[in-house]
């Protein structure tokens, strides 16, 4: 399957501030998804990375708080933004479309704490 | 609501066999799948099951039955590297994967 990478891998912000998370994908995919997984619990759906349209959303999430770009097949940024202590997590990039079963494969994650 | 069930934690003995149940209810069924996640690492993909019966790939093996909206892990000659957390995740009619809270697995000597 493909490799992802994501940029950084951790990051302490002050409150009131907004990053960009970049995943960056070795070969095309279909599927391109944003994730957030708090210490010792389970995968959260943010959003849907669409190529050349807007994000398709989880309930909870929203374009402001959370904008999604995808220009091409291999490339996505996600930013959280007017970012607050509730924001620390871990956010995790994946991508499907090059394994055998459809699997989603997944970025090492980017850990961001909000101070 | 959609809807998966597996223990929190779990602790078995190095050189065992332990199985990792995990239950579900979702709108409609387009597979299952097992991941593992190393504590501070992203999860991994572990196998699939979208027919009932048991899939065996090395040391592990994973058990479907539709029917039971069941499925289990079954890992066994246990090592001190398979501690970790094994998620649990379904894909439902829309194709979107819907996942399990994970169950932490500890390995004692």
């Amino acid at each position: 399957s493909a490799v992802i990478s994501q940029k950084p891998s951790r990051d302490i912000c002050q409150r009131g501030t907004s990053l960009t998370i970049q995943c960056q994908v070795d070969s095309q995919v279909t599927m391109m998804f944003w994730y957030r997984q708090q210490p010792g619990q389970s995968l959260t759906l943010i959003a849907t990375a669409n190529q050349g349209s807007e994000a398709t959303y989880e309930s909870g999430f929203v374009i402001d708080k959370f904008p999604i770009s995808r220009p091409n097949l291999t490339f996505s940024t996600l930013t959280v933004s007017n970012m607050s202590p509730e924001d620390s997590s871990i956010y995790l990039c994946s991508g499907t479309g090059t394994g055998d079963y459809n699997e989603q494969f997944f970025g090492p994650g980017t850990r961001l704490t909000v101070l | 609501g959609q809807n998966i069930d597996q223990p929190t934690e779990m602790t078995a003995t190095e050189g065992a066999i332990v199985q990792i149940n995990c239950t579900y209810q979702t709108s409609g069924f387009n597979g299952l799948f097992w991941y593992q996640q190393h504590a501070g690492e992203a999860p991994t993909f572990l196998s699939y099951n979208v027919l009932d019966g048991l899939e065996e790939k090395g040391r592990f093996s994973s058990f479907l039955s539709r029917s039971k909206g069941y499925s289990y892990l079954l890992l066994k000659e246990l090592q001190m590297k398979d501690s970790a957390s094994y998620l649990c995740a379904v894909m439902d009619s829309n194709y979107q994967l819907i996942w399990g809270a994970g169950t932490k697995l500890i390995i004692k000597p």
